[in-house]
């Protein structure tokens, strides 16, 4: 299974975009990265998903770069709804999660 | 468009009883897992059921199972709980017939305490 690496906190201002990295340069050519956030004592929530190509969705953006190693999650413009912890993964059927990044939003 | 729910959302048991958690699919959805989630940590997978059988078990003892039925709604069963066991249980769904590698949907979960 892959593995992924990402910071383990972030901050970012409200309103500004938040980009959040995330490292796997273990990853085949038939997985996807998935990107899921969770909110504190929710479950996690699917944010977007991608193989190679760039992906937008009404909630953020997934910028895979061309030798697919790693990523960057884009959320344009960030509201303290987007404080959470993000997580990166690269396996569809069994989640691997790792840390994540503790994003906060501040005013 | 009903997403995945899960009951009870809190639970509490003590050490050596026997516990059941039950969790209904996203509407469409054919494939349910199962995730333990520590205080503090990341999910951690348990096992997936497919087609009424499980098909992939990560590192649980067989104190954990499973089932699901012909409506794709699925139960976790641990028998001989722990102290250790408390945990939030969470519950995902997908559809497996897809080229698409489309994504699980999560349920809020059970919170479960042991005394």
């Amino acid at each position: 299974d892959a593995k992924t690496t990402q910071p383990t906190s972030m901050d970012c201002a409200e309103g500004r975009a938040a980009n959040l990295p995330c490292n796997h340069s273990t990853i085949s050519g038939n997985e996807y990265v998935y990107w899921y956030r969770q909110i504190h004592s929710q479950g996690p929530q699917y944010i977007i998903h991608g193989l190679k190509n760039n992906e937008t969705n009404e909630m953020a953006s997934l910028i895979i770069t061309e030798d697919r190693k790693s990523s960057t999650l884009i959320l344009p413009h960030a509201t303290l709804r987007d404080t959470a912890v993000y997580y990166c993964i690269v396996r569809a059927d069994k989640l691997i999660f790792g840390t994540g990044t503790r994003l906060q939003v501040f005013p | 468009d009903a997403g995945v729910t899960q009951s009870p959302t809190h639970l509490i048991k003590t050490r050596g009883q026997q516990v059941t958690l039950r969790c209904s699919p996203k509407s469409g959805h054919d494939t349910v897992s199962w995730y333990q989630q520590a205080l503090g940590q990341g999910p951690q997978f348990i096992f997936q059921y497919y087609e009424e059988e499980e098909r992939q078990r990560g590192n649980f003892p067989d104190r954990f199972s499973g089932h699901q039925f012909p409506n794709y709604s699925s139960e976790l069963n641990v028998n001989a709980l722990l102290l250790g066991d408390s945990a939030l249980y969470l519950c995902a769904s997908s559809l497996k017939r897809s080229r698409l590698n489309q994504p699980q949907h999560f349920g809020d979960g059970t919170r479960l305490s042991i005394l």
